[in-house]
């Protein structure tokens, strides 16, 4: 199947503090990539749909301040948890599309916010 | 309410029994249906993809799709206890966006 790979797996950082997880598709294009954030023993939410060279579209609740995405490439897009809290700590998530529309997911990013 | 809907589990199934996992959607605009394997604390790894009514099968794997229904399965034959994950069920409507399943979790037991 398709790559697609995320950096950093994990991350711990401080209350308050800035945290940018990217999200790459290897081996092809993706102008369209989804974050999802996963909290223990629950399923997968998506957050939103990242479109390369336009805005990310937000899902319901996900505050689009604190959750920033940009897609500069149709192989790069990254999500940024800004003044992250205890709260946000979790296991995000990006997934890619082939033009068969199948979705092809990163390896999860888990952040720790202490 | 949730879009897709999968029993939690437990579903605990004996080494080389069949393992049968079952799912319904409510959006009838779902064109494309897919089942993931979620290991603990890992990502989400795409086992089976299905698009039109009946059965799909690779290797252990069978998925069957009723859309009159709304219902989506998935078979494991011949259950190894490297198969004990969570098991998720997605729907994809326009646009390549998924909604996910809760998950099954899944224990085959040596």
């Amino acid at each position: 199947g398709a790559v697609v790979s995320q950096h950093p797996s994990w991350v711990i950082c401080k209350s308050g503090t800035s945290v940018k997880i990217e999200c790459r598709s290897l081996d092809f294009q993706a102008t369209t990539m989804f974050w999802y954030r996963q909290f223990p023993k629950q399923s997968l939410m998506l957050m939103a749909t990242s479109n390369e060279g336009s805005k990310a579209t937000y899902e319901q609740g996900v505050e689009k301040d604190k959750f920033l995405i940009n897609h500069a490439s149709l192989t790069l897009s990254t999500l940024t948890v800004t003044s992250a809290h205890p709260e946000d700590s979790s296991f995000y998530i990006c997934s890619a599309a082939q033009s068969g529309g199948e979705l092809f997911f990163g390896e999860g990013s888990r952040l720790t916010v202490l | 309410q949730k879009e897709v809907e999968q029993n939690s589990g437990p579903l605990s199934v004996p080494e080389g029994a069949i393992a049968s996992l079952n799912c319904t959607y409510s959006d009838r605009g779902s064109q494309s249906f897919f089942w993931y394997r979620q290991y603990s604390g890992k990502s989400p790894e795409l086992i089976m993809s299905i698009y039109s009514n009946g059965d799909k099968e690779d290797g252990r794997f069978t998925a069957q799709l009723n859309k009159a229904s709304q219902y989506v399965s998935l078979l494991i034959r011949d259950s190894q206890p490297s198969d004990s994950a969570t098991y998720l069920c997605a729907a994809q409507a326009a646009g390549n966006k998924l909604t996910f399943g809760g998950g099954t979790r899944v224990l085959v037991k040596p």
